[in-house]
């Protein structure tokens, strides 16, 4: 089974601008988390959605927004980009039901914003 | 506040030697998962170890074992026998489920190399 996707891998943007990140989960998955990664630093949780619903979200600007499409693959969209706003972006799916719990990763879309 | 702190920013190891990886969280909840993630050059975060709080036995995967101590709050990763493969930037990390959602809380990791 293919893993979770995420598209593009490399993204260069001036300020300003406007981004879309794309995210497949594993096939049976139904909740996806979006995490920023700063260079240097361990990932920075900016969203989670479950059945098409946003569960939690972090302590993000309004200018960055998500949605869940019904079959489980995701947006993150990031309006008005900052020189702060280039990081890795990693997308993570897990089943969203009751037992072992564990996040699958995505190899990230690395954005820079020039 | 749910925090992970890592100590160590960067650790070296000799190849076939043992190292150990430290990391302390703090949280209110009762049961909940730690993680050890292995990040290499290529960017995928890839799950090393998990551990579920309520076990009392620690984690183990072939070389990789871990040091769970509850009370202390202390979650450290044991690496046996280092490969070269091992080479890469290393996040422990804690499930948070409160507020209704369910993330993961990393430390800001620990770089980790092997030398021949």
């Amino acid at each position: 089974d293919a893993g979770v996707t995420q598209s593009p891998t490399h993204l260069i943007k001036t300020r300003g601008q406007h981004v879309t990140l794309r995210c497949s989960p594993i096939s049976g998955h139904k909740s996806v988390s979006w995490y920023q990664q700063v260079l240097g630093q361990g990932p920075q949780f900016i969203f989670q959605y479950y059945e098409k619903e946003e569960r939690g979200r972090g302590n993000f600007p309004d200018r960055f927004s998500a949605r869940q499409f019904p079959n489980y693959s995701s947006e993150l969209n990031v309006n008005a980009l900052l020189l702060g706003d280039s990081a890795l972006y990693l997308c993570a799916s897990s089943t969203g039901l009751a037992g072992p719990w564990e996040q699958f990763f995505g190899p990230g879309t690395r954005l820079t914003v020039l | 506040a749910q925090t992970v702190t890592q100590s160590q920013p960067e650790m070296s190891v000799q190849e076939a030697e043992t190292v150990t990886l430290s990391c302390t969280y703090d949280t209110s909840e009762s049961d909940y998962y730690l993680f050890w993630y292995k990040q290499p050059p290529s960017r995928q975060m890839i799950l090393v170890i998990r551990q579920e709080a309520y076990k009392q036995q620690n984690a183990t995967e072939n070389r990789f074992s871990v040091n769970f101590q509850k009370a202390a709050k202390s979650f450290s990763l044991k690496i046996s026998d280092s490969q070269l493969g091992d080479a890469a930037m290393y996040f422990c990390a804690y499930r948070c489920a409160l507020g209704g959602s369910e993330k993961l809380v990393f430390g800001k990791g620990t770089k980790l190399t092997v030398n021949p």
